[in-house]
């Protein structure tokens, strides 16, 4: 079935940098997003990779691998308001939907 | 940027009735609509998509006589969720897609917290 990995939770303290990693699978496989949500909020589109390489949004970044079946948000200078919790999500070819990500809770601490 | 709203926002209600959810995108016309269910601290599990003026597509495990959808304009969908039990009591978020555009261009909603008591 179609699956993507994301680590449960990271912790870092602002102005510092983080990535986090999600892992997809590869069969039919089109693109990656990403998604950021506070609690009892509405998901945001952040960013989106089709291509391999990275695609740059102000100080966040996300990056994509098909050969490796392997992406990742890059979030620079941190601030408390970035705590939250990332998910990617894929859409697979013939699929008409998104598929979401475990997704990864990010603690920003002072 | 483009809006989607829901309503309500937040209900309770006693297990055995109907609760309707609706989910309106504001400034732009939405061939489809997505409803999502997501647990505390979970991700978004996708419940159905639905394409205007047509029978929603349910994903696998979800019962289509529990939970209802319909879709008869380009800017409404509603999620009826029938005979409510406290197992149904979740976060329900709609996301709209508009005409033409990718799959992965959707505008979500800010959610429905349900409650079944």
């Amino acid at each position: 079935g179609q699956s993507l990995e994301q680590p449960s939770e990271v912790t870092a303290v602002e102005g510092a940098i983080v990535q986090i990693n999600c892992t997809y699978q590869t069969s039919g496989f089109y693109g990656l997003s990403w998604y950021q949500q506070h609690d009892g909020g509405a998901p945001t589109f952040l960013s989106y990779n089709a291509l391999d390489g990275l695609e740059e949004t102000g100080r966040f970044s996300s990056f994509l691998s098909r050969s490796d079946s392997y992406g990742y948000l890059l979030l620079q200078e941190l601030q408390m308001k970035d705590s939250a919790s990332y998910f990617c999500a894929a859409t697979y070819t013939g699929f008409q939907k998104l598929v979401f990500g475990t997704g990864t809770r990010l603690l920003v601490s002072p | 940027g483009a809006v989607v709203s829901q309503h309500p926002s937040r209900v309770i209600c006693k297990s055995g009735t109907s609760v309707k959810i609706e989910c309106r995108s504001l400034d732009f016309q939405a061939t489809t609509m997505f409803w999502y269910r997501q647990f505390p601290k979970k991700s978004l599990m996708l419940m159905a998509t639905s394409n205007e003026g047509s029978k929603a597509t349910y994903e696998q495990g979800v019962e289509k006589d529990k939970f209802l959808i319909n879709h008869a304009s380009l800017t409404l969908s509603t999620l009826t969720v029938t005979s409510a039990h406290p197992e149904d009591s979740s976060f329900y978020i709609c996301s709209a897609r508009g005409q033409g555009a990718n799959y992965n261009e959707q505008f979500f909603g800010p959610g429905t917290r349900l409650t079944v008591l």
